[in-house]
């Protein structure tokens, strides 16, 4: 079975400094990843995937993600927050068969000034 | 290249009402989700269709919900009768096939809300 959990509800970090969202995911097979970003009143956007390539993944907006299969993570990291990154993050495990998404419960990513 | 649309955004009803959400997926995309977020969780998948046959609909309360893509284009996804529970935001979702390596593009989404 696939899961996925989200150890943080909420992340709060001042402009510039870096960004660590952690990710933990549970599948039988070999499974692809995915964040996805929600801003407020907006459809989710992909940040970036990891396929069974690269384990280092590196996405849109300078965020970038690395696969770790021994501690089952893909946590998600930005070596410098802008006050633009504030929004919801979502961690996503896929299924074997047909595409099935499973996503986490979100991590609020705030920015203070 | 145009996105995932939906329509309406918002919707307001009554308990027991009927209502109903309209997705265009992006062209040339075979396979179309349909996700119910409620307040403060991650999405959940209701009913994936692969062109206009439906490969997953295990999560779809079917007592009450319906889901319909009729020449595997556009999808239309109704409620009926609304229960307050099912206040939540719906999200369309396409991609252009079902491979465990495809990327999912969502829509705005529409937000429900059952008084």
């Amino acid at each position: 079975a696939q899961s996925v959990t989200q150890l943080d509800s909420h992340v709060s970090v001042s402009e510039g400094t870096p960004v660590l969202l952690r990710c933990n995911y549970s599948s039988s097979y070999s499974p692809s990843l995915f964040w996805y970003v929600q801003h407020p009143n907006k459809g989710l956007q992909l940040l970036l995937k990891y396929t069974s390539a690269a384990t280092l993944v590196k996405g849109i907006n300078g965020f970038e993600a690395e696969f770790k299969k021994s501690e089952t993570s893909f946590h998600l990291t930005k070596p410098s927050a802008h006050m633009s990154d504030a929004a919801e993050y979502f961690c996503v495990v896929t299924a074997y068969n047909f595409n099935k998404f499973y996503f986490g419960s979100g991590t609020k990513l705030n920015v203070k000034p | 290249e145009a996105g995932v649309a939906q329509s309406p955004r918002y919707k307001i009803i009554e308990k027991r009402q009927s209502v109903a959400f309209w997705c265009n997926p992006i062209s040339g995309h075979a396979t179309l989700y349909w996700y119910q977020q409620i307040l403060g969780q991650g999405p959940k998948l209701l009913i994936q269709f692969q062109n206009n046959g439906v490969v997953d609909d295990s999560q779809l309360p079917k007592d009450r919900f319906s889901a319909e893509r009729l020449k595997g284009v556009d999808s239309t996804l109704k409620i009926q009768p609304a229960k307050l529970e099912d206040s939540a935001v719906y999200l369309c979702a396409s991609s252009l096939g079902s491979g465990i390596q495809e990327t999912q593009y969502f829509g705005p989404g529409t937000r429900l809300l059952v008084l």
